[in-house]
């Protein structure tokens, strides 16, 4: 079945900085791609969500890119604050089944 | 914006204990599922309906919990003896229909402690 690689798992990164996530999927039929964020002790806070149409999609200093070619999904977060200090997952649906990557716990150094 | 609501928020069961949590699928989904995340890690697909029938779920699921959905706007996740394993984030979603072409939304979850 479909799974999900996400790294790196950890990444600390100072302020101002970006960070950069990378998820890899392995289902060339996978439609729908989601970001979440999940602060300590919440749930989970969608960030962006992108169909398989879309290469490329900006939001509120976030971008996320999608190369379905090498089946990769990346978010980029320009300008890092310690406000974006979280576990970020990636996830993908397929099927009926959204899969989870394992989580990026970021860390933004002030 | 769509939103699927669980409730509670916060459960705190005693070992042995039945549990209960409920979730309301945004308006018009067919598709209900739940997922267990335990300190922030990977979260763990439990079950998934479709037109309130379960069409898969975990052995746990079948041994140990009670999941229903009595109708369309209205499921539950139960666990009949709970464990201290149970502690987690109990996260419910739903969407429009079943297929790989169809948005997902979660709700908040219900935080279960086992103590």
């Amino acid at each position: 079945g479909e799974q999900v690689e996400q790294r790196p798992p950890h990444l600390s990164v100072p302020e101002g900085d970006s960070a950069v996530i990378i998820c890899t999927y392995t289902d060339s039929a996978t439609a729908y791609f989601y970001w979440y964020k999940q602060e300590p002790g919440a749930g989970l806070q969608l960030l962006m969500s992108v169909f398989s149409n879309v290469d490329r999609k900006e939001e509120q200093g976030l971008t996320v890119l999608l190369n379905k070619k090498d089946k990769q999904l990346s978010l980029n977060l320009t300008a890092a604050h310690p406000g974006d200090s979280a576990v970020y997952f990636c996830a993908v649906t397929n099927a009926y089944k959204v899969i989870f990557g394992k989580g990026t716990h970021l860390h933004v150094l002030p | 914006d769509a939103a699927v609501t669980q409730k509670p928020r916060y459960l705190i069961k005693m070992k042995g204990q039945e549990a209960e949590m409920k979730c309301i699928p945004e308006k018009g989904h067919t598709a209900v599922f739940w997922y267990q995340q335990k300190q922030s890690k990977e979260l763990k697909f439990l079950i998934y309906f479709q037109n309130q029938q379960p069409l898969d779920q975990i052995d746990m699921v079948k041994e140990r919990f009670s999941a229903v959905c009595p109708s369309s706007s209205l499921c539950s996740l139960g666990i009949r003896t709970c464990e201290a394993e149970d502690s987690a984030l109990y996260l419910c979603s739903s969407s429009q229909r079943q297929g790989a072409n169809t948005e997902v939304f979660f709700g908040k979850g219900t935080r279960l402690t086992v103590v």
